[in-house]
């Protein structure tokens, strides 16, 4: 059984610019969600993907989007880049059932530094 | 929307002690989880708990979901110990996760 892998582990950005992360979800698990956590901080709900469809999303602006595939991997897309978007970003994995989003556990991935100056 | 806290932000051990960690919650949970990060970050499963007791080791959960709290206790904490303790629940809308601001433990030798 295959974990959550994230890529890259760490990332430089400058403010302006766009970024794409990357997130493979456990193998047998059909939902992704991703979080941004600052420092110091607990981690904060960004937006959570099921069956290739945006299932809730969190305070943060459109510049935040997201794809799911097929496979259920997923991306993140931050787009005008603005300093305070340095953080870790986490991408969870769970197993929603058939009858729609119920208590399930999740399970994160090690996460992506983004650092933008 | 719902509100975690937990208790106490910071925590100071001597190697071979025990301590107990809180989560309150302001309202009804589905599904409620313990994580340890560890210095590169990544979250770290240790309990799956929407109520009841459960232990792995020397850590142990309890959860009292009709007053809304969660504990952790951790028995004769080792240095390995250290890190950042949070909690996290779910409501019945979905599966996002609300975290609390988390409890930073510091074993010593």
């Amino acid at each position: 059984e295959t974990g959550v892998t994230q890529s890259p582990t760490h990332l430089i950005k400058t403010r302006g610019q766009q970024v794409t992360l990357r997130c493979s979800s456990q193998s047998g698990h059909n939902t992704v969600s991703w979080y941004q956590q600052a420092l110091g901080q607990g981690p904060q709900f960004i937006f959570q993907y099921y069956r290739e469809e945006e299932n809730g999303r969190g305070n943060f602006p459109p510049r935040f989007s997201g794809l799911q595939f097929p496979n259920y991997s997923s991306e993140l897309n931050v787009n005008a880049l603005e300093l305070d978007d340095s953080a870790l970003y986490l991408c969870a994995s769970s197993k929603l059932g058939q009858g729609g989003p119920s208590g399930t556990e999740a399970f994160f991935g090690q996460g992506t530094r983004l650092t933008v100056v | 929307g719902i509100q975690v806290e937990q208790s106490p932000p910071d925590l100071i051990l001597q190697e071979g002690a025990n301590s107990t960690l809180r989560c309150n919650f302001s309202d009804s949970v589905n599904n409620l989880q313990w994580f340890h990060q560890n210095p590169w970050g990544q979250l770290i499963n240790l309990f799956y708990i929407p109520s009841g007791t459960k232990q792995n080791g020397r850590l142990s959960a309890t959860t009292v979901a009709t007053e809304r709290y969660s504990l952790l206790y951790i028995s004769s904490s080792q240095t390995t110990d250290s890190g950042v303790y949070f909690c996290a629940v779910t409501q019945a809308a979905g599966n996002k996760l609300t975290f609390g601001g988390g409890t930073r433990v510091l074993v010593k030798p």
